[in-house]
């Protein structure tokens, strides 16, 4: 099957800086990819939908200017969080389409102190 | 908001055991339903996505059935494998877009030696 890969794995980082998350498809090209987040015993919830070349659909409720994401390349799609505060720790995770499936980054968590 | 539950939550079972889980979707504006297997650590997997209602698919000891009349499908692992421990999740899909996929929050199999 296709792999996407996601970095860093994990990520601590203090009160108001700012961390990038990548996604990458390994061996196949993906014009969308989608970037999850998962709080402590809930599901994956769909934060954006990332389109190569243009800009992402964010879900109600997610901020655009928070959470910014760039979809340069066909195989790249980056998360970024802006100004991070301790809400925003969380379990991040991407995923991709491929021939009829989806197919998930490894996720990274993410802790503000 | 959609819900899509998933029972039990966890479930500890001993090698050789057959067990199965629950996860129930809204019965109208049926597409499709998707199982994930989730291990620790890694990216989830797909399983199998089933679209019509009385579907039952299977790979290797790991099966799974469909009801989208009521609104619940059902997967079965057949003589349970510590390796088969995991997360399986369940995402109900109104449309043919994965932007519209919907996760239950999971059901954390545990199988002991």
């Amino acid at each position: 099957g296709a792999v996407v890969s996601q970095h860093p794995s994990w990520v601590i980082c203090k009160s108001g800086t700012s961390v990038k998350i990548e996604c990458r498809s390994l061996d196949f090209q993906a014009t969308t990819m989608f970037w999850y987040r998962q709080f402590p015993k809930q599901s994956l919830m769909l934060m954006a939908t990332s389109n190569e070349g243009s800009k992402a659909t964010y879900e109600q409720g997610v901020e655009k200017d928070k959470f910014l994401i760039n979809h340069a390349s066909l195989t790249l799609s980056t998360l970024t969080v802006t100004s991070a505060h301790p809400e925003d720790s969380s379990f991040y995770i991407c995923s991709a389409p491929s021939r009829g499936e989806l197919f998930f980054g490894e996720g990274s968590r993410l802790t503000v102190l | 908001i959609l819900n899509v539950e998933q029972s039990p939550q966890s479930l500890h079972v001993q090698e050789g055991d057959s067990t199965n889980f629950t996860c129930s979707f809204p019965s109208s504006n049926f597409y499709a339903l998707h199982w994930y297997r989730w291990e620790t650590a890694k990216s989830p997997e797909a399983l199998f996505v089933m679209t019509l209602n009385g579907d039952e698919k299977k790979k290797g000891r790991i099966s799974a059935t469909l009801n989208t009349k009521e609104g619940y499908s059902y997967l079965y692992i057949k003589g349970s494998q510590p390796e088969d421990s995991a997360t399986y999740l369940c995402a109900f899909n109104k449309n043919s877009g994965y932007s519209t996929l919907t996760f239950g929050k999971g059901t954390m199999l545990l199988v002991s030696p």
